[in-house]
């Protein structure tokens, strides 16, 4: 799987937009952009995925840049609770070997966020 | 709708002895996984169950380690003899099937102690 790199660390205000950043200069163009988050003393939690085009759900948005070279996880207003490490992953859809499915973690962004 | 299900949450043992994880996945879930997570890392794959079947286990110490998935619903690993760098917390996921585009749901984990 290619790997994505992510800073260590970041710092939001509450209720203030927080954006989140992942670089993956070699994602191929088959590679799925997975976001997950694990809240203290929890199991990750699915955020969202896309391939090309920006997504939205409840929890965030993501956006993905033209050259899929990179892309950032936006929670438009940040709580308390959204205070956790993020995880950016990457997955081939045509991934068909006896991995199928399994996410390859890194150590992702700790987000605090300062009430 | 029920989350993944694991016990015991706490687990102190003494290092050479025994230990075992109980894992129940959500209902109807086909992909099991069970991955180790060191403090300060991101989560590791242990093992990928296919219903009963075994995926990856590639990164699995076989020597000491082992898993079953009787049945293709509960899940067990168990470790035997336990080392001090088996401390770490162990987490259960599943997800509806083993296709990369799926979301994975976690469980909450067991925090083992190897002391």
């Amino acid at each position: 799987d290619a790997k994505t790199t992510q800073p260590n660390s970041m710092e939001s205000n509450e209720e203030e937009p927080v954006h989140l950043p992942c670089n993956h200069s070699t994602i191929s163009g088959t590679d799925y952009i997975h976001w997950y988050r694990q809240l203290p003393s929890q199991g990750p939690e699915y955020v969202i995925h896309g391939l090309t085009s920006n997504v939205n759900n409840r929890m965030a948005s993501l956006a993905i840049a033209e050259d899929r070279k990179s892309s950032t996880l936006i929670l438009h207003r940040a709580t308390l609770r959204d205070a956790a490490v993020y995880y950016c992953i990457l997955r081939d859809r045509l991934d068909y070997g006896g991995s199928q499915g399994n996410l390859i973690f890194g150590k992702g962004t700790k987000l605090s966020v300062k009430p | 709708e029920a989350g993944v299900a694991q016990s015991p949450r706490y687990k102190i043992i003494e290092k050479r002895q025994s230990v075992a994880f109980w894992c129940n996945p959500i209902s109807g879930h086909a992909t099991l996984y069970w991955y180790q997570q060191i403090l300060g890392q991101g989560p590791k794959l242990l093992i990928q169950f296919q219903n009963n079947g075994v995926v990856d286990d590639s990164q699995l110490p076989k020597d000491r380690f082992s898993a079953e998935r009787l049945k293709g619903v509960d899940s067990t690993l168990k470790i035997q003899p336990a080392k001090l760098e088996d401390s770490a917390v162990y987490l259960c996921a599943s997800s509806l099937a083993a296709a990369t585009n799926e979301k994975l749901f976690f469980g909450s984990g067991t925090q083992l102690s190897v002391l």
